[in-house]
């Protein structure tokens, strides 16, 4: 049973306009979610995290919101750009030192 | 970011080799090492959860005898993959965090493939 879903397995945007990345899981011990972003054969690149205090959290281009009570968070990406193009990971953990769980990824693709 | 540096980047070996991985944080000491699979179109798994200087802690299913870690530094893990088959072939990507902080950051990964 997958815990954590990201149910758009691609993404299509033009260049300039926003990205909206979507994730929902259902463990309610999650109390910590990030965002990775990863090429083919790299490991994932920590992008933004937000702990269960929070329903929102900025920096730079992107932004994560959180809402607890429909167990949905978000990533924006405003304006996308073409280096955005990639598969992002959205994961969730009980916090501190836990691993993991990952999403199936969504491929965003930034087109010009 | 911190950085995470993982190596092999590739490696091709017989069925019934042991291979083994290394892992190490490069600028920050990580108390705890994540070791992760992902096979083609899934999402990462976490295999084992390493603390330094303690035994590895195993996810369900996944082999302790099979899939040897060893986190014997602060900046270093292995994961050694003993007498490997085909369908060990996957790619395997650790990751290091430090003390208290939930992010974790990963290494490039390694692609084994077992003829």
């Amino acid at each position: 049973d997958q815990q954590v879903k990201q149910n758009s397995p691609s993404l299509s945007v033009q260049e300039g306009r926003i990205s909206i990345l979507n994730c929902d899981y259902t463990n309610s011990m999650f109390d910590y979610f990030l965002w990775y972003k990863k090429y083919p054969a790299e490991g994932p690149t920590f992008l933004i995290s937000i702990s269960s205090i929070k329903d929102k959290n900025e920096d730079g281009r992107f932004t994560v919101f959180l809402n607890k009570s429909a167990k949905h968070l978000s990533l924006h990406i405003v304006p996308s750009q073409p280096g955005d193009s990639a598969v992002y990971f959205c994961a969730s953990s009980g916090g501190g030192a836990d691993g993991l769980t990952f999403g199936k990824g969504t491929h965003l693709i930034i087109q010009p | 970011g911190a950085v995470v540096s993982q190596h092999p980047s590739w490696v091709i070996c017989k069925s019934g080799t042991s291979v083994k991985i290394e892992c190490r944080s490069l600028d920050f000491q990580a108390t705890t090492m994540f070791w992760y699979r992902q096979f083609p179109k899934q999402s990462l798994m976490l295999m084992a959860t390493s603390n330094e200087g303690s035994k590895a802690t195993y996810e369900q299913g996944v082999e302790k005898d099979k899939f040897l870690i060893n986190h014997a530094s602060l900046t270093l893990s292995t994961l050694t993959v003993t007498s490997a088959h085909p369908e060990d072939s996957s790619f395997y990507i650790c990751s290091a965090s430090a003390r208290g902080l939930g992010i974790q950051y990963f290494g490039a990964g390694t692609r084994l493939s077992v003829l």
